[in-house]
């Protein structure tokens, strides 16, 4: 079975600080999709960013990031430079191979202080 | 496009109520899906739909009904709202590549209280 960990409930940072996300995961296919999803306070499901098994090339866009190891089962994810904007939920997700359904970590909420 | 939209965003029912949430997507994605949002625990599946005329169950499926006519549109009926029913409801509709998970979009949400 699938599964999904966000260790971190909550975290709590002052602007400008880098902040980092932690995701491990579990699954028994060799193939399988990681997602990263923000939910602002608005509410709505943001994509941010989906990785394929077998594309460990780490991923940067603007000020994120994305760290993926196999090795670890793990795919984290920093914020650089913190801006209040970013104050959100985050959620990781998993997939396997051909199967669409998305197993969602509980989710990290991140607080970005002025 | 207008995405993944969802109605109504608010609805309070009463225990034993019944009621249908609308959920449409205008990209022509195959695969639709229904998801529950509750403190602590993340986003649940409830049902899902991999073509018009397909469904199966997630991982928490009771008390709740869904049907896929059309392409288009995944309703989601309560059949008799509950308290433990009280949650934000996602749907979500992505492309169905063979043998490739392809990024799912969300509709804004639905935030149902069952009183």
């Amino acid at each position: 079975a699938q599964k999904v960990t966000q260790a971190q409930t909550e975290i709590s940072v002052v602007e400008k600080e880098d902040v980092t996300l932690d995701c491990v995961y579990e699954t028994r296919d060799t193939t399988y999709y990681l997602f990263w999803y923000k939910q602002p306070p608005s509410g709505e499901l943001v994509f941010l960013i989906r990785r394929n098994s077998f594309d460990e090339q780490n991923e940067i866009s603007g000020r994120y990031s994305w760290n993926f190891q196999k090795s670890t089962s793990s795919f984290n994810f920093t914020i650089t430079a913190s801006q209040v904007v970013d104050s959100a939920v985050y959620f990781c997700a998993l997939s396997e191979m051909g199967d669409y359904k998305l197993s969602f970590g509980a989710g990290t909420t991140v607080t970005v202080r002025a | 496009n207008a995405g993944v939209t969802q109605t109504p965003k608010f609805q309070v029912l009463k225990t034993g109520q019944s009621m249908t949430l609308q959920c449409a997507q205008d990209m022509n994605h195959e695969y639709m899906s229904w998801y529950r949002q509750d403190p602590g625990m993340g986003l649940r599946l409830i049902h899902y739909s991999v073509g018009a005329g397909i469904t199966d169950q997630g991982e928490v499926p009771n008390g709740y009904n869904v049907s896929r006519s059309t392409t288009e549109d995944f309703p989601l009926r309560l059949l008799s709202a509950a308290p433990s029913q009280t949650s934000v409801y996602f749907c979500a509709s992505s492309y169905s590549l063979a043998g490739e998970t392809d990024t799912q979009y969300f509709g804004p949400g639905t935030r149902l209280t069952v009183l």
